[in-house]
């Protein structure tokens, strides 16, 4: 049964930081993984997909990176602001779905 | 278009009431999908249905009864729910079953009283 965890949980920093959020999973056999970001009380937004195959994407400043034989992803945000402020999931997809991690909650502040 | 609409965004009802939650796509995506969220917690997979057929069922309680009537919408029929049951219910599609970015509505938040 696949695993998700994320760390930190949280993370509080001032604007302008370049932050690493880390994803780790328990079964390598994926297809692909999602970042998602949310907003509170609203759905989620797709920020990136890293296919199986694939070792990073980028999206102006996002930037994620996939290690499928240790299980592990991160997810890179360069030059933080404020407007970044959310929970960032991650979610590795594997037998037709996806499985979310616990969450990394972020705040930053100007 | 790449949006997935909900509708209501917030339900309120008894564990009487019959309610139907919606949710429609129109980027010709086959894959659709039911998540429900508690609070400070990750999306949880309830259903997905692929090509307009029942393709995973989660093992969700038979209050729950999903619909696809046609591929580009997706219903959440419920009945006799339960306060625990309240939560964001959240609808995603993709263009096929796996392998596939998923795309997400904004949700709705039901409350049952």
């Amino acid at each position: 049964k696949q695993e998700v965890t994320q760390i930190p949980a949280a993370l509080s920093v001032p604007e302008g930081e370049n932050l690493v959020l880390n994803c780790s999973f328990t079964d390598s056999a994926i297809y692909n993984l999602q970042w998602f970001r949310q907003d509170p009380g609203k759905g989620l937004t797709s920020l990136l997909l890293i296919q199986s195959s694939q070792r990073e994407q980028t999206s102006g400043r996002l930037n994620a990176s996939l290690d499928k034989s240790s299980g592990r992803s991160t997810l890179y945000i360069a030059a933080s602001q404020p407007g970044d402020s959310a929970t960032y999931l991650c979610a590795p997809d594997s037998t037709d779905k996806l499985i979310f991690g616990t969450g990394t909650r972020l705040q930053v502040f100007p | 278009d790449t949006e997935v609409t909900q509708t209501p965004k917030h339900l309120v009802m008894g564990m009487t009431n019959k309610k139907s939650l919606k949710c429609e796509q129109h980027m010709g995506h086959r894959a659709m999908y039911w998540y429900k969220q508690k609070a400070k917690k990750p999306p949880e997979l309830m259903f997905v249905y692929s090509y307009e057929k029942l393709s995973i069922n989660e093992s969700v309680p038979s209050r729950f009864s999903p619909e696809c009537p046609n591929s580009s919408l997706l219903n959440l029929h419920l009945h006799a729910l339960q306060p625990e049951d309240s939560a964001l219910y959240l609808c995603a599609s993709s263009a096929q079953l796996a392998d596939n970015e998923q795309f997400f509505g904004p949700g709705t938040r039901l409350t049952v009283l």
